[in-house]
């Protein structure tokens, strides 16, 4: 079955330290990933997506297709990026969801 | 519309009472999802419509849960005789087209929904 695993619920890290949110999925095909991020009392929106292979707010991702993981990084946390974040993987015509890891930045 | 409305965005209703629960997607935009967005358990893929066909149904946990689409626009979720464990956020998104690489989401607000 086509899965996206997002290992970490929690994760806490100091500002101006490093942040990598790790996501693993598994797809017979072609994958297609995105990371959502949801801020607080905000809507849930578009991050970035591998195929663009951008930079949004200092955060990359980079598709690893031998070890099947799009894991998000950042090299210097911020305050503002406390959030939620999702990792998502297009399926056909579906587009399914880790379950989420909230990245929670201390002072 | 600017972006993608979603009503009620609260909802408070006892055990066995129907809800409908309304998606107005980004004027243009083909590509209809819902999802529901509960504690723990991330964001679940519920239906998703293309114009006003529904190729995929698997999502929808019980046969209580509906949806439908008309005039390639407004979607209705439906839930009949709900029960405690449907409390969630009932989130809609929806995209101009279900091709690679444009499967950009726009979300809406959500729909808050409480089963007493």
């Amino acid at each position: 079955a086509q899965r996206v695993t997002q290992p970490e619920k929690l994760l806490s890290v100091f500002k101006g330290a490093p942040v990598e949110l790790k996501c693993n999925y598994s797809y017979s095909g072609s994958p297609e990933l995105f990371w959502y991020v949801q801020y607080s009392r905000q809507r849930l929106q578009l991050l970035l997506r591998h195929i663009s292979r951008e930079s949004i707010k200092g955060f990359t991702a980079d598709l690893n297709k031998g070890e099947t993981s799009f894991h998000l990084k950042k090299p210097f946390a911020q305050e503002e990026d406390s959030a939620m974040y999702y990792c998502a993987l297009r399926r056909d015509d579906k587009i399914i969801f880790g379950k989420g890891t909230r990245l929670h930045i201390l002072p | 519309g600017a972006g993608v409305s979603q009503s009620p965005s609260n909802k408070v209703t006892e055990k066995g009472k129907d809800v409908e629960l309304r998606c107005d997607p980004i004027s243009g935009h083909t590509a209809l999802y819902w999802y529901r967005q509960s504690l723990g358990q991330g964001l679940e893929f519920l239906i998703y419509f293309q114009g006003n066909s529904a190729p995929d149904k698997s999502g929808l946990p019980s046969d209580r849960f509906s949806a439908e689409r008309t005039g390639g626009s407004v979607s209705t979720l439906t839930i009949q005789r709900t029960q405690q464990e449907d409390s969630a956020v009932y989130l809609c998104a929806s995209s101009l087209v279900i091709t690679s690489g444009a499967n950009v989401l726009t979300f809406g607000a959500g729909s808050r929904l409480t089963v007493l």
